[in-house]
């Protein structure tokens, strides 16, 4: 069965960076994008980006370009979301979520990892 | 400010139907796919409806989506306790080259 595993929460000062990993099982990794989709607290998701595993090119979402770095490690079917300069405002729960055809199609989601950004 | 519009609130009794509704504009729900997603408290979105009106293996047939030029709907019949949740929408804009969601839907069994 499909599975994405994310890892755990994590707390960083203004300014820092994070770095969240996503492990896929279950699947051909390289066949499907994978996105990551984050939600702040009381609020809708907001898409980010994803990256094709296949060839390792990405796409990211113009708020977050710049900030945002999206990775993967084909040997250990785990994708990785580094996102940087973080401020209060990128407190939230980042998931990452595979892409299945066309944009805005996400059928498997991981449990999401909370980040917050606090002095 | 969400790029696709939804009431913040729905709500009903066990057995009605509800909606959800969905603007949105050419660039978005016009001219792509709609895909509505359900949202537990304390869990991911799981997807509901996918390319406007097709459910998932899983998923019951109380639940239905359509789509009309710039607007969507997402409907539940037969209404239960366990649908009370958040319910999103989303899909892809061609002016922003990415991915929109709306800000949401609280649906309340009373």
């Amino acid at each position: 069965q499909v599975q994405l595993v994310q890892s755990g929460a994590e707390v960083k000062k203004p300014g820092a960076s994070v770095k969240v990993s996503c492990k896929a099982s279950g699947y051909t990794f390289t066949s499907y994008h994978m996105h990551w989709v984050r939600q702040a607290p009381g609020q809708g998701p907001e898409w980010m980006g994803f990256i094709n595993p296949s060839g390792g090119s990405t796409t990211y979402a113009k708020k977050f370009q710049g900030r945002v770095t999206m990775t993967r490690d084909t040997s250990t079917s785990t994708v990785y979301m580094e996102l940087s300069s973080l401020r209060s405002e990128d407190t939230g729960v980042y998931y990452c979520a595979r892409g299945y055809d066309t944009g805005g199609h996400f059928d498997y989601w991981g449990q999401g990892t909370l980040v917050t950004v606090s002095s | 400010q969400s790029v696709l519009t939804q009431p913040p609130s729905a709500s009903g009794t066990p057995g009605q139907r509800v909606t959800v509704s969905c603007s949105g504009s050419s660039s978005n729900i016009g001219s792509n796919y709609v895909y509505w997603y359900q949202q537990l408290p304390g869990t991911a979105p799981k997807l509901l409806i996918y390319k406007n009106n097709q459910r998932p293996s899983g998923v019951p047939d109380r639940f239905s989506g359509s789509k009309s030029g710039t607007s969507a709907s997402l409907a539940i019949s037969g209404l239960r306790s366990e649908d009370e949740a958040d319910y999103y929408c989303a899909g892809w804009d061609d002016s922003l080259s990415g991915v929109v969601f709306g800000g949401g839907t609280k649906l309340t069994v009373l």
